[in-house]
């Protein structure tokens, strides 16, 4: 069984400080692990994925994450937020062979002017 | 690539109505899934399709919930006599299945609310 836990369901931070999302996850596999945003009445869209590769993720919009075997973490980060980060950001878990996304809660991100 | 397309976005049903929604992947992708996103709750998994064979349901898949892809292109999901609990975001997900753990792209959504 696979799950994600997302700490803060609701994050707030000044434009141009550093974000900081976070995320554990729990999976008796190696795991696969995605962050996804979603803006209001919006699908979701990949920021980044680690697959296995690099423990180091760049993603799109300047987001990147480190895979953390031994703190079974995944946080995403970014050096300076923009006004237009304000979204939900849904992290996720899956493992080669069986390819259905396990998500978390999800973080609430808002962006102070 | 016109991604993926859901139809309707928006549904308003009476309670005990039958809804059918439709979803179109992005050309040549062979896995298509289900996902059911309720208010403040992340997405949850329904089903996923590789070409036209059903190869998982979810728990929360009740026997009012079918989902087809007929010819391995477009897929539906159909809830019959609908309630209230049934009122949340219906996704779906393409993702080609040529590589290890190729990325699902999701659509737009269709919301339903029921009364």
């Amino acid at each position: 069984a696979q799950s994600v836990t997302q700490l803060g369901s609701h994050v707030s931070v000044s434009e141009g400080a550093l974000v900081l999302l976070r995320c554990n996850y729990s999976s008796s596999v190696p795991p696969y692990l995605f962050w996804y945003v979603q803006y209001p009445n919006q699908g979701l869209q990949l920021l980044l994925k680690y697959t296995s590769a690099a423990t180091l993720v760049k993603g799109i919009n300047g987001f990147e994450a480190e895979f953390k075997k031994s703190e079974t973490s995944f946080h995403l980060t970014k050096p300076s937020a923009h006004m237009s980060d304000a979204a939900e950001y849904f992290c996720a878990v899956s493992h080669f062979g069986n390819e259905k996304l396990t998500f978390g809660t999800g973080t609430r991100l808002t962006i102070i002017p | 690539d016109t991604g993926v397309s859901q139809d309707p976005r928006h549904k308003i049903t009476k309670r005990g109505q039958n809804v059918t929604f439709r979803c179109d992947p992005i050309s040549e992708h062979n896995r298509l899934y289900w996902y059911r996103q309720t208010l403040g709750q992340g997405p949850e998994f329904l089903t996923y399709f590789q070409n036209e064979a059903q190869l998982e349901k979810s728990r929360l898949l009740s026997d009012r919930f079918s989902a087809e892809r007929p010819k391995g292109s477009f897929s539906t999901l159909e809830i019959q006599r609908t309630e209230q609990g049934d009122s949340a975001m219906y996704l779906c997900a393409s993702s080609s299945r040529h590589h290890r753990q190729e990325t699902q792209y999701f659509g737009p959504g269709t919301r339903l609310l029921v009364l």
